[in-house]
């Protein structure tokens, strides 16, 4: 049992750059989230796949963030034109159906 | 939306004290989950725990999902415990996690 695993684990970018951001959830879980963390705040949900399906998207998920599951297994999290307020953790959990979830380390973004 | 609200927000022990944190949510939920946030940002699973009570070492736990409350109890506490603890609720036919503002403790050696 690995874990959810993500890359990177850090990622400084400047204004206006695109980053992308990798998850692999554990293998035998169809379900797999992303939420973002602020200093000082929980988690907050941005989007989940059940499968290859993006089934639900949070209000936070700006047009200029994408998220693909492509073959229902490893996710990729893209930030188009990053702004500074995009600076926070991002987290990947995954699930069997919908029970506990399980976390990655998370992948902190600063935007300078 | 639902609310999930955790007490105390601080919270500082001597090392060998008990201490029990609380979370209050505001609908009926299909899942609860508590972690302890380490220092590199990593959730770590103690508790799913949608009703009833559970025990692991030194940690338990009780959902009483009719009164939507949860609480979890730190026993014998050691300095390694310290962090932030997240309660996390999932709403019947959700599919997302919502999370308390978290309860931060430092245990003090």
């Amino acid at each position: 049992d690995t874990g959810v695993s993500q890359n990177p684990r850090h990622k400084i970018t400047k204004r206006g750059q695109n980053v992308t951001f990798r998850c692999d959830p554990i293998s035998e879980h169809n379900r797999l989230y992303w939420y973002r963390q602020t200093l000082g705040q929980g988690p907050e949900f941005l989007t989940y796949f059940q499968n290859e399906a993006q089934l639900e998207k949070s209000r936070l998920l700006s047009d200029r963030f994408s998220a693909e599951r492509p073959k229902g297994s490893f996710s990729t999290l893209e930030i188009q034109r990053t702004e500074q307020g995009d600076s926070a953790m991002y987290l990947c959990a995954s699930s069997l159906s919908a029970y506990e979830q399980y976390f990655g380390p998370g992948t902190r973004l600063t935007v300078t | 939306g639902i609310q999930v609200e955790q007490s105390p927000p601080d919270l500082i022990l001597q090392e060998g004290a008990n201490s029990t944190l609380r979370c209050n949510f505001s609908d009926s939920v299909n899942n609860l989950q508590w972690f302890h946030q380490n220092p590199w940002g990593q959730l770590i699973n103690l508790f799913y725990i949608p009703s009833g009570t559970k025990q692991n070492g030194r940690l338990s736990a009780t959902t009483v999902a009719t009164e939507r409350y949860s609480l979890l109890y730190i026993s014998s506490s050691q300095t390694t415990d310290s962090g932030v603890y997240f309660c996390a609720v999932d709403l019947i036919g959700g599919n997302k996690l919502v999370f308390g503002a978290g309860t931060i403790l430092r245990v003090k050696s």
